[in-house]
């Protein structure tokens, strides 16, 4: 069993410009999330799915961050016209049920880098 | 509102030596779950341990264990025989009515030889 993956691991983008990336979780899980994690702190949540459906999004998410999950299986999180306050690594994570006992299991992140 | 206070921004150990790391938290939920997750260099989160907050025992996970105290709103992660394996950094989480982890700061970690 695979553990979740992200897509790309870093990137470096220009001031402005749009990012996509990319999460697969792991297979059969139907809860997905998204964090962003700065420098010294600990992640924050930003949103997530259950299946298909985005059921929760953080007021972080400001309307330059769109997030879909179109079958229910892997997850894309857009930043558009980024600006150098959106530098962190961006955490995906899934689940798969809500119980309160129920980890959720983190992939290796996306950095991402705004100059 | 969630929050975790994780007031130990490091701390050293030696190897084989126990250490504790405190995490308090705050929340009006009646019922929620605390977690632990270990942060190495590389980047991914990975799960301790958990304690819900029903549970009459503190949860324990190998050299994990949690010290869980309700009242005091306590739930410190103790590591016992500590390995250079285990600097890295570690955050106290909670989730309550909702579906989101609330980590706090966390607290670097590392184990001397």
């Amino acid at each position: 069993d695979t553990g979740v993956s992200q897509d790309p691991r870093h990137k470096i983008t220009k001031r402005g410009q749009n990012v996509t990336f990319r999460c697969d979780p792991i297979s059969e899980h139907n809860r997905l999330y998204w964090y962003r994690q700065t420098l010294g702190q600990g992640p924050e949540f930003l949103t997530y799915f259950q299946n298909e459906a985005q059921l929760e999004k953080s007021r972080l998410l400001s309307d330059r961050f769109s997030a879909e999950r179109p079958k229910g299986s892997f997850s894309t999180l857009e930043i558009q016209r980024t600006e150098q306050g959106d530098s962190a690594m961006y955490l995906c994570a899934s689940s798969l049920t809500w119980d309160r006992a129920y980890e959720q299991y983190f992939g290796p992140g996306t950095r991402l880098t705004v100059t | 509102a969630q929050k975790i206070t994780q007031t130990q921004p490091g701390m050293f150990v030696q190897e084989k030596e126990a250490v504790t790391l405190d995490c308090t938290y705050d929340t009006s939920d009646p019922s929620y779950g605390l977690f632990w997750y270990k942060q190495p260099s590389s980047g991914e989160m990975i799960f301790l341990i958990y304690q819900g907050s029903y549970d009459q025992q503190n949860a324990t996970e190998g050299r994990y264990s949690l010290n869980f105290q309700k009242a005091r709103k306590s739930a410190n992660l103790v590591i016992s025989a500590s390995q250079l394996g285990d600097s890295a950094m570690y955050f106290c989480a909670m989730r309550g009515g909702s579906e989101k982890l609330v980590f706090g700061k966390g607290t670097k970690l590392t184990v001397n030889p």
